[in-house]
Formats: C-alpha cells, structure tokens, sequence
C-alpha cells in the first residue's frame, strides 16, 4: 500500500551546522512531494515543494533533493537555528490526496 | 486574519458525549480536510470536500461526520466518543481539489476523551 516514511524520528543538531532530514516513498507514482514544518501547538506548515520531473529544489536556507530512482527525498537546511526546532514531515500525493510520513523531530542544540 | 480557523482549540469530553469541532477558511479555496494527528504526531486523512461535495472518506467510523454547509466551512461532528478519538484533528483547505498542491492548516484541536 502507499506509505511514506522517514528513517530518523530524531535528529539533534549544533546551532550554524546544516541539517538533513530524510523520507522514503513508496508510491513510485506519486508526482508531488512537499515538506511540512510543525513546532509545537500549531498546525503544519508549508516549507518546499517538488514535482516528479525535478530533482532539486532550493529555497531560503532549505533544500529539497528527490531521488526518483530509489524513492528517495531529503530536506537540508543550511545553518539550522533554534527557530528551525520542529517536527518535519514529508507528504506526497496520490489518490487526490496528500500522504504524510512518520515525521522526524528537529532539535537544535545552542 | 487568520486564514484556516478551527475551535474549539481544546476540548475535554467525556465518553459516550457527542461533540462538534468547527472549521472556517478565508482563503477562497474550494477544497477542505480534516486530518487527524496522534499521539505519535502520524497525520492521516480522514475526509475531503470539494465544493461541499464529500471526496474523501478514509474508512472513518460512521461516529465521524462531516458537514460543509458552504465551501469556506467543514465541521466535524462525533457522536458517541471513545477513548481512542483522542487526539489533536487539523483543519486544512487547498485551491487544487486533487491533492496536488500545498495545503493550508489550522492551528488544530486538541479532544481528550475521558
């Protein structure tokens, strides 16, 4: 079935290092992957998104990298900050919908 | 202004209460959600409406139903609550009704069955 997931649920960082957050997708189908960005008591928010003819993806501090081949998808953010404490999620659609993964928490170290 | 707006934010309930959670968004879109987040913070689908037209329903229990009484608005209603309908349930409203685009969260609500 579809599923998407993230090899590491936590992930501890130093303040100013680059961090790199990790998903696998199963739906070899799926055309549209976005991360999402959760801090606590709020709702998900939009970070970067990619389309399946893409492989790379930049925006402010964040970078997003699709590997199609092996259903692959990472999230880099340059110069993690504290305000970059968060959990991330990686979501894709299919289905007219989008499919969250597991998500990974970020925790920046001062 | 606040673009997706659900309330109550919390709610501590009682099993067996039937209890309403609300959602309104100013954003134009024609398409709203309601995800649902457990305590491990997974997020899954359970319905989407286009238009006020039921697209998605996730196999959620018939306890579970979903009103849109205009395209800006998708509440949620359950009857008979149980323990495992805690959690916190997330509001959102996108412009693409195929999934295919960025979705717009509420702040969430947090129900706590008792």
């Amino acid at each position: 079935g579809e599923s998407v997931g993230l090899h590491l649920p936590t992930l501890s960082v130093q303040e100013g290092d680059n961090s790199i957050i990790n998903c696998a997708y199963s739906n070899s189908a799926s055309d549209y992957f976005i991360w999402y960005k959760q801090e606590s008591g709020k709702g998900p928010q939009f970070i970067i998104d990619i389309r399946s003819n893409m492989d790379k993806r930049q925006g402010q501090r964040v970078t997003v990298l699709l590997n199609k081949t092996v259903k692959h998808l990472s999230l880099q953010i340059a110069a993690t900050q504290p305000g970059d404490s968060a959990i991330y999620f990686c979501a894709e659609t299919g289905s007219y919908k989008l499919i969250f993964g597991s998500g990974t928490r970020l925790l920046v170290r001062p | 202004d606040t673009a997706v707006s659900q309330t109550p934010k919390y709610l501590v309930t009682q099993m067996g209460n039937d209890k309403s959670i609300k959602c309104e968004q100013n954003l134009g879109h024609d398409t709203m959600y309601w995800y649902k987040q457990d305590s491990k913070k997974f997020l899954k689908i359970m319905f989407s409406y286009n238009n006020k037209e039921l697209i998605i329903n996730e196999t959620v229990p018939n306890r579970f139903s979903p009103k849109s009484p205009d395209k800006a608005h998708l509440n949620l209603h359950i009857n008979s609550l149980e323990l495992g309908d805690s959690a916190v349930y997330f509001c959102a409203s996108s412009q693409d009704n195929r999934g295919n685009g960025e979705l717009f969260f509420g702040e969430g609500s947090r129900l706590t069955v008792l």
